[in-house]
């Protein structure tokens, strides 16, 4: 089983500019899923991308996939102060998480 | 729809004493996990099965039982509760792929 990995572990910006987080992981996977967690509340579900995709979109995000690095990366385009969360990747069929990137976003 | 439910939300215990926290989930799904997250931290995964009668071992799972006897429940037992065991716990269930979580049960073992 693997487990991603998130860099970096913290990031600030200033509401309107985009915010990129990585993730990393060690072997062939089917897919690999984001999620965000808002203050100890539990996750939920941003986007999925499978092995054979290179890059998924869903409103303002923008999630790329590079199986021969390991390495996807979460772009959230235009940020609010509401996208303040913990992002998380995860893969694997006993989906494991890594420590999460901390995204604070200033109004 | 309820999705995935985690009972207590809240729970106090003293050290040596034994409880169970339950999830349920009312989406058919085959898939459930048992995880813990401890403050600043992402989650590690205790617990989880792939169908109903089956339970497998995750990163963390000393100190922990579970039990999948319903397709729609998924039980984690602490027999002796330890104050390394206080933590926040999540279920997540799934079909395939996305996961649904609980809203968590916050456990301090005193």
């Amino acid at each position: 089983s693997q487990q991603g990995e998130e860099d970096p572990q913290a990031l600030s910006i200033q509401e309107g500019e985009n915010a990129t987080m990585n993730c990393s992981y060690k072997t062939s996977i089917n897919n690999l899923q984001w999620y965000r967690q808002n203050s100890g509340r539990g996750l939920v579900h941003l986007i999925l991308i499978r092995s054979n995709e290179r890059e998924k979109h869903s409103g303002r995000l923008r999630v790329t996939l590079d199986t021969s690095k390991k390495s996807s990366s979460l772009l959230i385009t235009a940020s609010r102060a509401a996208d303040t969360a913990s992002y998380f990747c995860a893969t694997g069929n006993d989906m494991r998480f890594g420590a999460g990137t901390r995204l604070t976003v200033k109004p | 729809n309820a999705g995935v439910t985690q009972t207590p939300k809240f729970r106090v215990l003293k050290t040596g004493q034994s409880m169970t926290l339950l999830c349920a989930q009312d989406m058919n799904h085959e898939y459930m996990y048992w995880y813990r997250q401890d403050p600043g931290m992402g989650l590690r995964l205790i617990h989880y099965s792939v169908g109903e009668g089956t339970t497998a071992k995750g990163e963390v799972p000393d100190g922990y039982n579970v039990s999948r006897l319903k397709k729609q429940n998924f039980l984690l037992g602490l027999e002796s509760a330890a104050p390394s065991q206080t933590s926040v716990y999540f279920c997540a269930s799934s079909y395939s792929g996305e996961l649904f979580f609980g809203e968590g049960s916050r456990l301090t073992v005193l």
